[in-house]
């Protein structure tokens, strides 16, 4: 299992303020780091899959970041709306097997 | 709209108790996966199956077991259950390749008293 580490563990944010948030994890034998946003009562559902060093994906508002040779990765939320409050989830996978290993995610709270 | 489906959501049931956990997906998936998660907790793998007749221990040891008869269906087994068997349990799904995205079910929530 790889110790992967999110944080903050939540934080609140004032309706259309923009925050961001980290998860590191072990470099070695890097394969894809995996973000997954999880709401109350629901599934968690994916939203970026990221290999490259440097990359960047986007979709919408919420943006990611990923540096492989340091182990972490920011996913950032602009504008904040009150149905972007979630569980936020990062999961790395190795080259070895693929498996993911997940944090025990960044809860955020937007406040109206 | 969910194309992986989980039964029961929610059960609670006594010791000593045999329990089976449904996983079915219709997107015609290799891999499935089953993730145990405790409050508060991680998501934690326990077993994943890369296709019919294959299961595999995931990182995490559980006195489940599992089945992969068909490709769209994975279910879970206890076969007495005991009150640290208490926890959420997750399934999913994903094409072959470590970088294609899984797809989750809503979970079932297990109460053993």
């Amino acid at each position: 299992i790889l110790n992967v580490e999110q944080s903050p563990q939540s934080l609140h944010v004032q309706e259309g303020d923009s925050t961001n948030f980290t998860c590191s994890f072990p470099s070695s034998n890097f394969y894809a780091l995996h973000w997954y946003r999880w709401e109350t009562a629901k599934s968690p559902e994916a939203l970026f899959v990221m290999t490259l060093n440097g990359d960047e994906k986007k979709k919408g508002r919420i943006s990611a970041t990923l540096n492989t040779k340091e182990g972490y990765s920011y996913l950032y939320i602009k504008g904040s709306q009150p149905e972007d409050s979630a569980t936020y989830l990062c999961a790395p996978s190795r080259s070895n097997d693929y498996k993911l290993s997940f944090g025990a995610g960044t809860t955020v709270t937007v406040r109206a | 709209e969910a194309d992986i489906y989980q039964t029961p959501r929610y059960l609670v049931i006594g010791t000593g108790k045999k329990i089976t956990l449904e996983c079915s997906q219709t997107m015609g998936h290799d891999k499935m996966y089953w993730y145990q998660q405790d409050p508060g907790m991680e998501l934690h793998l326990i077993h994943y199956s890369y296709g019919v007749n294959s299961t595999e221990k995931g990182d995490l040891s559980s006195e489940s077991t599992v089945s992969r008869i068909r490709t769209e269906h994975f279910p879970l087994t206890l076969e007495s259950a005991r009150p640290s068997h208490t926890s959420q349990y997750l399934c999913a799904s994903s094409d072959p390749g470590g970088h294609q995205p899984q797809h989750f079910g809503d979970g079932t929530r297990l109460s053993i008293l």
